[in-house]
């Protein structure tokens, strides 16, 4: 089945560091991608639409100059963390969704999450 | 914009017995609905889904759920639960054609104890 591929699973770093995690569809091509934010016990947020070769639209707080999201290829979105902190640690999810689903409506598969920590 | 509730925020079962998470949702128009799971440490599952069609869906690991569209609710349900079900269930609701993202519920954790 339809597979996406998140890395990394889990990244470990200094305040101060920009952290880039990559969302790859890849038996699929995506125009459309999704990241959310998962606080420990909390549910998935979205944080913004990533289109294909057009800039993405950020849900209402989140930063867009913190949180840079590049969608270069149909089956790649980035979403880079700049000049991260403490209170960034979070999980990170990307959905992809599939246009090719059937009877109208576009599945969109989820990405294993990215785990990262801010020192 | 839609939005989901979850009402239960942590339920704790003993094996065998039965269960039932409820699931409400806000939203004017035609909804796709979804019920995902999440095992500790690991990513989100999805459990079952509901687009049209008939209401009471089936899913993966004996579990099912109900659309009533009346109620605006699609509760999520198994007659007897496992030691290994123990983990978090998020209900999730888009729009019918699929092309918005997913809004989710806080999730209700679930631990079944021997």
């Amino acid at each position: 089945g339809a597979v996406v591929s998140q890395h990394p699973s889990w990244v470990i770093c200094k305040s101060g560091t920009s952290v880039k995690i990559e969302c790859r569809s890849l038996d699929f091509q995506a125009t459309t991608m999704f990241w959310y934010r998962q606080f420990p016990k909390q549910s998935l947020m979205l944080m913004a639409t990533s289109n294909e070769g057009s800039k993405a639209t950020y849900e209402q707080g989140v930063e867009k100059d913190k949180f840079l999201i590049n969608h270069a290829s149909l089956t790649l979105s980035t979403l880079t963390v700049t000049s991260a902190h403490p209170e960034d640690s979070s999980f990170y999810i990307c959905s992809a969704r599939d246009p090719t689903g059937t009877g109208g409506h576009q599945p969109q598969h989820f990405g294993d999450g990215t785990r990262l920590s801010i020192l | 914009a839609q939005s989901v509730s979850q009402h239960n925020h942590h339920v704790i079962l003993s094996e065998a017995a039965s269960l039932e998470l409820g699931c409400n949702y806000s939203y004017g128009g035609t909804v796709n609905l979804f019920w995902y799971v999440q095992y500790p440490g690991q990513h989100l599952q999805l459990l079952l889904k509901y687009f049209s069609g008939d209401p009471l869906v089936k899913g993966i690991k004996g579990f099912e759920a109900e659309f009533i569209k009346s109620k605006f609710s699609f509760n999520l349900r198994k007659p007897s639960v496992q030691w290994s079900d123990t983990a978090e269930y998020f209900c999730a609701v888009n729009t019918h054609s699929g092309n918005t993202p997913l809004v989710f519920g806080k999730g209700t954790r679930l631990s079944v104890i021997a």
